[in-house]
């Protein structure tokens, strides 16, 4: 298994442009989610997924769309970025009943 | 509000066990204690959860106080490999959402 899978790895883009970060998972996974991690900070939460068409929000989900059409993938689109949204994303998944998240390798997102 | 209190840092000797504590005075009952770790520019790893009793297994090991306001994890034999952030996350079993603090900058030292 490949795992929790993130592209790209790193992005640079101008605020005001659009761009959609790709996760995929390839182990059956039911809920899926979207992290940000700021320097020295923890993760906060943008939005989840618990299954094939079902999302919501996290904490800070201004600024960001997602959509789950398929078990397998949860892209997070950004709709129109900001130097604010700079900062590393994560993506993570977990089967249902089990308690570990397991975490992609991240995007590291700079907004000039 | 922050649910759990972690030291900012600590340092470990390699071979030693590394006691990283946390305080979470105000747990529900219904609330587990899970501990993730993050090394350098990586995405969090899961180490291991716990809801009253002490649990094991193949990375470390959990001690829940009876009053369950507290909790150590420990890393039996701290490798070099150990050093990371660790976080110390309470939270509900049928809620999904991880929140994560600024956890424990662990630094193992040869």
């Amino acid at each position: 298994n490949a795992g929790v899978t993130q592209t790209p790895k790193f992005q640079v883009l101008k605020t005001g442009q659009s761009m959609t970060l790709q996760c995929a998972q390839d182990m059956n996974h039911e809920y899926m989610s979207w992290y940000r991690q700021d320097p020295g900070m923890g993760l906060r939460l943008i939005h989840y997924s618990v299954g094939a068409g079902i999302t919501d929000q996290g904490e800070v989900p201004n600024g960001y769309n997602v959509s789950r059409s398929t078990t397998e993938d949860f892209p997070l689109r950004l709709l129109s970025a900001a130097p604010s949204q700079t900062s590393v994303y994560f993506c993570a998944s977990r089967k249902g009943g089990r308690y570990e998240q397991y975490f992609g390798p991240g995007t590291r997102l700079t907004v000039t | 509000d922050a649910k759990t209190t972690q030291p900012t840092s600590m340092d470990c000797a390699e071979g030693r066990a590394a006691n990283l504590p946390c305080n979470h005075s105000t747990i529900s009952g219904n609330e587990y204690v899970y501990w993730y770790r993050q090394i350098h520019s990586q995405g969090p790893q899961y180490i291991i959860h716990g809801l009253k009793n002490n649990e094991t297994n193949e990375m470390a090991s959990l001690i829940i106080t009876e009053d369950r306001k507290s909790s150590t994890l420990i890393l039996p034999h701290a490798t070099l490999r150990d050093t990371a952030v660790y976080y110390c996350i309470v939270r509900p079993a049928n809620d999904y959402k991880l929140s994560f603090g600024a956890g424990t900058t662990v630094t193992v030292r040869a």
